[in-house]
């Protein structure tokens, strides 16, 4: 079991915006930096943002991601077809000296 | 161009060791800023992490298969080897290479870049 706790699903039409939540204790979520993932079926996951704010080369900026004490969200603007697959938050735990992924939240379009 | 590939058996025996070899390619495990993090994930589950080992040589495991899993890197090879003993059908997943960085400390990894995996089933 996780100790990251993300919503299992969220769903939204073409064009709105969902946001995802990440919630965690202080030795990591409020302490580490947040990073978020997408993934499809079959494929491997791909790094959408890192240290809670920051895109890649090659993400829209309608991706994005914010920090609130010991919870991390993710907002997507503009819903589109290619959105949709399961996105996981991942941190450090301090106190167990590991890398820890969210649950993972599916996303339909 | 960075990229990573998981090669090893699709199919062990329960209590076998599985070997894993990750082959990097566009980059190299030289210092402490590069590291190569193990990441598995069971079918329909979520991502769970394994080992990760920097490339200063230091190494990290995952408490709960600590006593069960070896992180190893051959530098002239520019590979990395996963290894996990006495292996239960619980094992079964897909098993993924992926290239860890940080920008702001030490234990702020996040990985940019991944390997396509590869499905490893444990069955007699």
């Amino acid at each position: 079991q996780s100790v990251l706790t993300q919503p299992p699903s969220v769903s939204g039409a073409p064009g709105q915006t969902v946001t995802i939540s990440c919630t965690g204790g202080y030795s990591y979520v409020g302490t580490y930096r947040v990073h978020w993932y997408h993934q499809v079926p079959g494929k491997p996951p791909k790094l959408l943002i890192y240290d809670n704010t920051n895109r890649p080369s090659g993400v829209p900026d309608r991706i994005s991601g914010s920090m609130s004490g010991t919870s991390a969200s993710l907002a997507i603007t503009g819903l589109q077809a290619e959105d949709e697959g399961d996105y996981y938050c991942h941190s450090y735990d301090e106190d167990a000296r590991r890398w820890l992924f969210g649950g993972g939240t599916k996303l339909t379009v | 161009q960075i990229t990573l590939k998981e090669s090893g058996p699709t199919l062990v025996k329960p209590t076998q060791t599985l070997t894993l070899t990750c082959t990097l390619s566009g980059f190299s495990l030289r210092t402490s800023e590069d590291s190569v993090g193990w990441i598995r994930q069971p079918p329909g589950k979520a991502l769970e992490w394994l080992a990760l080992i920097y490339g200063d040589d230091d190494k990290r495991y995952s408490p709960s298969l600590m006593s069960r899993v070896t992180i190893t890197k051959d530098t002239s090879k520019n590979e990395v080897v996963l290894t996990v003993g006495n292996m239960d059908p619980l094992d079964t997943a897909t098993y993924f290479c992926a290239r860890g960085r940080y920008t702001s400390g030490y234990n702020q990894i996040f990985f940019d870049f991944w390997g396509q995996g590869t499905l490893v089933s444990v069955s007699s």
